[in-house]
């Protein structure tokens, strides 16, 4: 079936190291967007992105959405404390746009 | 501006009994969807409503699970006769159309003993 992969499932880095989360898909995306979940919270919508090779950027945040509309990655320069949580991108699969497909998310955990 | 509701934060039900989840979207908003998340694990699409119609169910089991968002009141989740497989998180989220984004609401954690 249509599938969204995201890697790596966990990451683990040094407060101010960068840090990067790949999202495929198995078929082209109408939009990507992305959400960060907090430990134990719920998820907070980022960003979306609709255009072909679309870049964004919030602050230390940069969003990409690939050529092919099937693959997108989310960059995070000098890591914080702050940014922990679980990172997860999700696309409209199937026929009804609200029906988002989510990736299984990649754990960030910042080391002070 | 209230945004996504949802309650009770917390349920626990005993094997057979039924759970209902409530869920009161951001104001303006008529497309809710339900979503379930299980630890560490992402979140699975179970039905997408709007407004007293189900556009896309299909993420839904066929048996003990329903929902309904009513013409007046809050968007319910309701599963009868739990199991011990149906503890975990469910999300309901809201949209002011079907292609913006989704605002989740705090989520309702469910646990079957």
């Amino acid at each position: 079936g249509q599938q969204v992969m995201q890697i790596p499932q966990y990451q683990h880095v040094q407060e101010g190291e960068d840090f990067t989360t790949y999202c495929n898909s198995s078929t082209t995306l109408s939009n990507i967007q992305w959400y960060k979940q907090r430990p134990g919270g719920h998820p907070v919508f980022l960003i979306q992105l609709v255009k072909s090779g679309e870049v964004k950027k919030q602050k230390r945040l940069t969003f990409q959405f690939g050529e092919a509309k099937k693959n997108s990655s989310l960059h995070i320069t000098a890591t914080q404390t702050t940014d922990v949580g679980t990172y997860f991108c999700a696309g409209p699969v199937g026929t009804s746009y609200g029906k988002l497909t989510f990736g299984q998310g990649t754990i960030l955990t910042v080391h002070p | 501006n209230a945004g996504v509701m949802q309650n009770p934060r917390h349920l626990v039900r005993r094997r057979g009994q039924e759970a209902r989840l409530r869920c009161s979207p951001m104001k303006g908003h008529s497309h809710v969807y339900w979503y379930r998340q299980l630890p560490e694990e992402g979140l699975k699409f179970m039905v997408y409503l709007q407004k007293e119609n189900i556009i896309d169910e299909s993420g839904m089991p066929k048996e003990r699970f329903s929902a309904e968002f009513p013409k007046e009141g809050p968007s319910i989740l309701r599963i009868q006769q739990v199991v011990r497989g149906d503890s975990a998180a469910y999300f309901c989220a809201s949209s002011s159309t079907g292609t913006a984004e989704q605002f989740f609401g705090p989520g309702t954690r469910l646990t079957v003993l």
